[in-house]
């Protein structure tokens, strides 16, 4: 298994450029997730999705927009870059929620994203 | 608003040497989570705690849930250069939500 696969690596935007992140696990997990990464910050949830067709916004959603056709894609979209988005993006999935026995979550390598 | 204090920020120690950081939250939480980030890359679960009280080892990790559910503890015995990463604490938070402290970062001198 490949886990959780992350494109691009990195990415420099132009202010109101917009982008996809990719994200794609083969692992079957119902449960994916968005997360951006500040420096020297913790991770904060931006969107999750607990199966196909079904996506909700976690803490910080504005800005950002995202789909779930499929189980294994969980693409993210950014519409209108802006400066203050310039974080490390990171897709996770899960086969269960976060307080479920198996529900820990499992990372990508994460997208470098620079907004100029 | 809920507050996730985890200390100490940053720790220098000598290779051999054991290690202990915390996290503290002004909030009650219900499961609480240790992972690891290694430069560049995502982090990786390392202990889940799922219970008040509950101490959970692995391998040479230890880490307890506070009684009061409103703290958690991570120990490392013998520390060996490749433990060097940041390590948070990840309380959840609602059903789908994990809540991350800023992170201990350590560095292992050898």
């Amino acid at each position: 298994n490949a886990g959780v696969t992350q494109t691009p690596k990195f990415r420099i935007l132009k202010i109101g450029q917009s982008m996809t992140l990719q994200c794609t696990q083969d692992m079957n997990h119902n449960y994916m997730y968005w997360y951006r990464q500040d420096p020297g910050m913790g991770l904060k949830l931006i969107y999750y999705s607990v199966g196909a067709g079904i996506t909700d916004k976690g803490e910080v959603p504005n800005g950002y927009n995202v789909s779930r056709s499929t189980t294994e894609d969980f693409p993210l979209r950014l519409e209108l870059a802006a400066p203050s988005q310039t974080s490390v993006y990171f897709c996770a999935s899960s086969y269960q929620p976060p307080g479920g026995a198996r529900g820990g979550q499992f990372f990508g390598p994460g997208t470098r994203l620079t907004v100029l | 608003g809920q507050q996730l204090n985890q200390s100490p920020q940053s720790m220098f120690i000598q290779e051999g040497e054991d290690v202990s950081m915390n996290c503290t939250s002004s909030s009650i939480f219900n499961t609480w989570l240790w992972y690891k980030q290694d430069p560049g890359e995502g982090p990786v679960l390392l202990i889940a705690l799922y219970k008040a009280g509950e101490l959970t080892s692995n391998g040479r990790l230890t880490a307890q849930f506070g009684i009061t559910r409103k703290d958690s503890f991570l120990n490392i015995s013998a520390s060996i250069p490749s433990d060097v990463g940041i390590y948070f604490c990840a309380p959840r938070r609602g059903a789908n939500n994990l809540f991350f402290g800023t992170g201990t970062r350590l560095t292992v001198i050898p």
